[in-house]
């Protein structure tokens, strides 16, 4: 069974461009969710989608936002990129609910 | 709210046994331990969905106390592999909605 795949593994941009990064789920689960990973900050949960609906939201401006397509798949986008959303960009997969999450091998955006 | 993990790094020798402990002053619903790599994506550990469950595989085992709002993760007889950091988990449901949080995490190292 493959893995969870996101796209790009690496990026880097400058400052007020916006990027939009590519999350692939193990196939049959239905729920994906986003997360930044700074040293400075930790794991932060950003939002989580299941079908097509985005079902939970934290913390984080309206720059960061997301979609899920029919096939599960699921984009992030970032709009106006600044400095400190340079991060390690996780994205992970579960089938429903309390169940476990399988993490993809993350995007690193760097932002100059 | 973030959880809070203790301690914030250990150094084993193999063989010695070790103790992360998870905390959270809102209520505890459920727990999810995971385990990071140094380059890697986190891998899940287990889920603890119920106060009193205990649940282990191979020599890590975590219980989960939800009148005291904490879990543990118990590592016996550390191996070298058991090396990383150590993120505990849970659901909240906050101002922004229910998302997932992580704790900062504990950095485990084990030494030959």
């Amino acid at each position: 069974k493959a893995g969870v795949t996101q796209t790009p593994r690496y990026l880097i941009k400058t400052r007020g461009q916006q990027v939009t990064l590519s999350c692939s789920p193990i196939s049959g689960h239905r729920s994906v969710s986003w997360y930044q990973q700074t040293p400075g900050q930790g794991l932060q949960f950003l939002f989580e989608y299941f079908s097509e609906t985005q079902r939970n939201k934290g913390n984080f401006p309206g720059r960061f936002s997301g979609r899920q397509f029919s096939n599960s798949r699921s984009e992030m986008n970032v709009s106006t990129l600044e400095l400190g959303d340079s991060a390690l960009y996780l994205c992970a997969s579960s089938l429903v609910g309390e169940t476990e999450q399988f993490f993809g091998p993350g995007t690193r955006l760097t932002v100059l | 709210q973030q959880p809070v993990q203790s301690p914030q790094a250990v150094i084993l020798r193999e063989g010695e046994d070790a103790v992360i402990n998870c905390s959270s002053s809102k209520a505890l619903y459920s727990v999810h331990w995971y385990r990071q790599k140094h380059g890697e994506a986190p891998v899940f550990l287990m889920i603890l969905l119920k106060g009193g469950e205990q649940k282990g595989h191979d020599k890590i085992s975590a219980s989960f106390n939800e009148k005291k709002q904490q879990s543990s993760l118990y590592l016996t007889a550390s191996q070298l592999s058991y090396s990383g950091t150590y993120f505990c988990g849970t659901e909240i449901l906050d101002n922004y909605g229910q998302n997932f949080v992580f704790g900062p995490g504990t950095r485990l190292s084990v030494l030959p």
